[in-house]
């Protein structure tokens, strides 16, 4: 159980372009999702928290405009960068919270993102 | 906000070899999770631990909640358990916080 999924797992977009990544949860129904964002040899920075139905919270020097999070049922959230610049290219990963075990965050395999 | 120490930064054993990781943290903490980072960028939930101790076949955890830290155990490691291992605390339900990583490298 628990399982969640990422789709694409890999994006190649131009520099201007908008791209959509989808996270859901497969079994469990995600109360609260997280975005995460990786560099390369580095460590996961949370972007947001999104609860299913209201406003996403941004931390701190995010941008809410450029990477827009959408958190429409249980089971999905999207992660969508607008206007993408070579500086966004990195790996974006999700996680979702249910109630199954109380705190505990389950993570997708990720969505490498390379801007041309 | 909090500040997840993890020790240390890079580790190389020789297969069959045991190992102990260990993530500091500096204030009370109601989650703390064990990840390993697999080549392919996936993080495969290890422990959710925040106090005792907990097993899973070769490895074991141990949180020390008034002390503020963790203890990660891999005994008769594999190659197949090379990769980062991250250590993940989150103090009110809120936010996730991840320590900088442990490189594990196991040679046969």
């Amino acid at each position: 159980g628990a399982v969640v999924s990422q789709h694409p797992s890999w994006v190649i977009c131009k520099s201007g372009t908008s791209v959509k990544i989808e996270c859901r949860s497969l079994d469990f129904q995600a109360t609260t999702m997280f975005w995460y964002r990786q560099f390369p040899k580095q460590s996961l920075m949370l972007m947001a928290t999104s609860n299913e139905g209201s406003k996403a919270t941004y931390e701190q020097g995010v941008e809410k405009d450029k990477f827009l999070i959408n958190h429409a049922s249980l089971t999905l959230s999207t992660l969508t960068v607008t206007s993408a610049h070579p500086e966004d290219s990195s790996f974006y990963i999700c996680s979702a919270r249910g109630d199954l075990r109380g705190y505990e965050q389950y993570f997708g395999p990720g969505t490498r993102l390379t801007v041309t | 906000g909090i500040q997840v120490e993890q020790s240390p930064p890079d580790l190389i054993l020789q297969e069959g070899a045991n190992s102990t990781l260990r993530c500091n943290f500096s204030d009370s903490v109601n989650n703390l999770q064990w990840f390993h980072q697999n080549p392919w960028g996936q993080l495969i939930n290890l422990f959710y631990i925040p106090s005792g101790t907990k097993q899973n076949g070769r490895l074991s955890a141990t949180t020390v909640a008034t002390e503020r830290y963790s203890l990660l155990y891999i005994s008769s490691s594999q190659t197949t358990d090379s990769g980062v291992y991250f250590c993940a605390v989150d103090r009110d339900g809120n936010k996730l916080v991840f320590g900088a990583g442990t490189i594990l490298r196991v040679k046969s």
